[in-house]
């Protein structure tokens, strides 16, 4: 059964990087059809999708969000990565990591998530 | 602002059935990117409920169900338990953004 964990600091300063790591148990991260995304979930609001990362490192961004981002992908460890620059207090999150499942061009969908990991910017 | 468009709030009585709609437009739903639903209970992270419009992964009770005409969805659930109480959340992909879209997200409340 694939499992996927967050794992990161839970406190980063404002204007400092943010960076977490997802591990992925149960199956390879290196899958022809599958990606791997970032979503996160400020507090007592909805879902924003951050960007997705193929294994062989072709990345999607959010374009509200492209000019900070960074996603990377380790296939030795099984793991992917998420580098959010220049944070401010509306950064502060639960972020989830996911596999993003594509089965067609118009048909794909995030199963499983991580449990997700709060980050909070303050100083 | 959210792409797509969820009522922000639905209610029901225990065995009644409710919908949550989700609107979207021509550069997502209506160009015939499929819908997928997730369902979030209280401090925990999202599920899939529902992928490809209306089926149901294995274990998702068929008491939950999904459809999609034109630019919306909907989630239907019949039968409402007090174990449904939870966040209910729609997605898709949107072309003019080139990138994956959430409904807000629908607080789903069994009376």
């Amino acid at each position: 059964q694939l499992q996927l964990q967050e794992s990161g600091p839970g406190l980063v300063k404002p204007s400092e990087t943010l960076s977490l790591t997802c591990t992925v148990s149960g199956g390879s991260i290196s899958s022809n059809s599958h990606y791997w995304g970032w979503i996160r979930q400020p507090p007592a609001k909805g879902l924003e999708w951050i960007g997705s990362i193929y294994y062989r490192g072709n990345t999607y961004y959010n374009p509200s969000l492209k000019s900070r981002v960074t996603l990377s992908v380790d296939t030795s460890k099984n793991q992917f990565s998420l580098n959010l620059s220049s944070v401010t207090a509306a950064d502060t999150a639960v972020y989830y990591c996911a596999r993003l499942v594509v089965v067609t061009a118009t048909n794909n969908w995030f199963d499983p998530w991580g449990q997700g990991i709060l980050v909070t910017v303050s100083s | 602002q959210s792409v797509l468009t969820q009522p922000p709030s639905v209610s029901g009585a225990p065995g009644q059935r409710v919908t949550i709609s989700c609107t979207g437009s021509s550069s997502n739903i209506g160009a015939t990117y499929d819908v997928h639903w997730y369902q979030q209970l209280p401090g925990t992270a999202p599920k899939l409920l529902i992928y490809g419009n209306s089926n149901r992964p294995s274990g998702v009770p068929d008491r939950f169900s999904g459809s999609k005409s034109g630019t919306s969805a909907s989630l239907a659930i019949t039968g409402l338990q007090a174990e449904d109480e939870a966040d209910y959340y729609c997605q898709s992909y949107d072309t003019s953004l080139s990138g994956w879209v959430f409904g807000g997200g629908t607080n789903l409340t069994v009376l």
